[in-house]
């Protein structure tokens, strides 16, 4: 299986912080790698696919890069409605793993 | 628009069965997969196994193989989920969810999801 780790797991920061939320597979997944936002009580909610892609509606503040192994979510300048848990996901093979999370907390 | 309504909150026995239900609507049902995914409180999000609506053929988590059992259903568009041997580590949100839009395979609709309450 491949595993997948996230760091921090935890972050506090301020509105309008730049905020980058790191990845990492166990073995390669080329870009198959998507991000997840889940707020208390509701379904996690697509942010990127394949690594770089942007889902519909999503803010542009919100961008993910990498492959390989190491992937990168960045949000450009942090607001009150981003303060979540964010979740990676590998797509590659099954099973689909998720790394830990990352709680966004206010500063 | 892509809809996926699961069934509602069940409270189990230790060693009960639960089943689960997601039903689809706004898309072609046998032209995507659907998966499972189990959130107990307070912690991460478990992928559990894949479902292909099409054919019925299904790859489950190691963890899960010997207890659960994922079924569709082509003339409501629904998928079920069946977990028994219940202990109360299985108490979570399961949630349904399917890659529609995104490419690569990201899951870009979710049910609302089920609490699967399991207590003695």
């Amino acid at each position: 299986d491949i595993q997948m780790t996230q760091s921090p797991s935890s972050l506090s920061a301020a509105v309008g912080d730049r905020v980058a939320i790191t990845c990492r597979a166990s073995q390669t997944i080329s870009i198959y790698l998507n991000w997840y936002q889940q707020k208390p009580g509701k379904a996690p909610k697509l942010l990127i696919y394949a690594a770089s892609n942007l889902q519909g509606g999503v803010p542009s503040r919100f961008s993910g890069s990498g492959s390989g192994t190491d992937f990168t979510l960045t949000i450009s300048s942090l607001q009150p409605e981003d303060f979540a848990t964010y979740y990676c996901q590998q797509s590659h093979s099954t099973p689909r793993t998720f790394g830990q999370g990352t709680k966004v907390e206010i500063k | 628009q892509v809809q996926l309504v699961q069934s509602g909150a069940e409270v189990k026995k230790p060693g009960a069965s639960v089943r689960v239900s997601c039903k689809a609507s706004g898309y072609t049902f046998t032209n995507y997969y659907m998966h499972w995914v189990r959130q107990a409180p307070g912690q991460g999000l478990e992928w559990m196994g894949i479902i292909n609506p099409s054919d019925g053929r299904t790859t489950y988590a190691q963890k899960f193989q010997a207890r659960v059992t994922m079924t569709r259903d082509t003339s409501t568009s629904t998928v079920y989920l069946d977990l028994i041997y219940l202990r109360s580590e299985d108490t979570a949100v399961y949630y349904c969810a399917s890659p529609i839009a995104a490419a690569g395979g990201g899951f870009d609709n979710w049910g609302q999801g089920t609490l699967v309450t399991v207590s003695s």
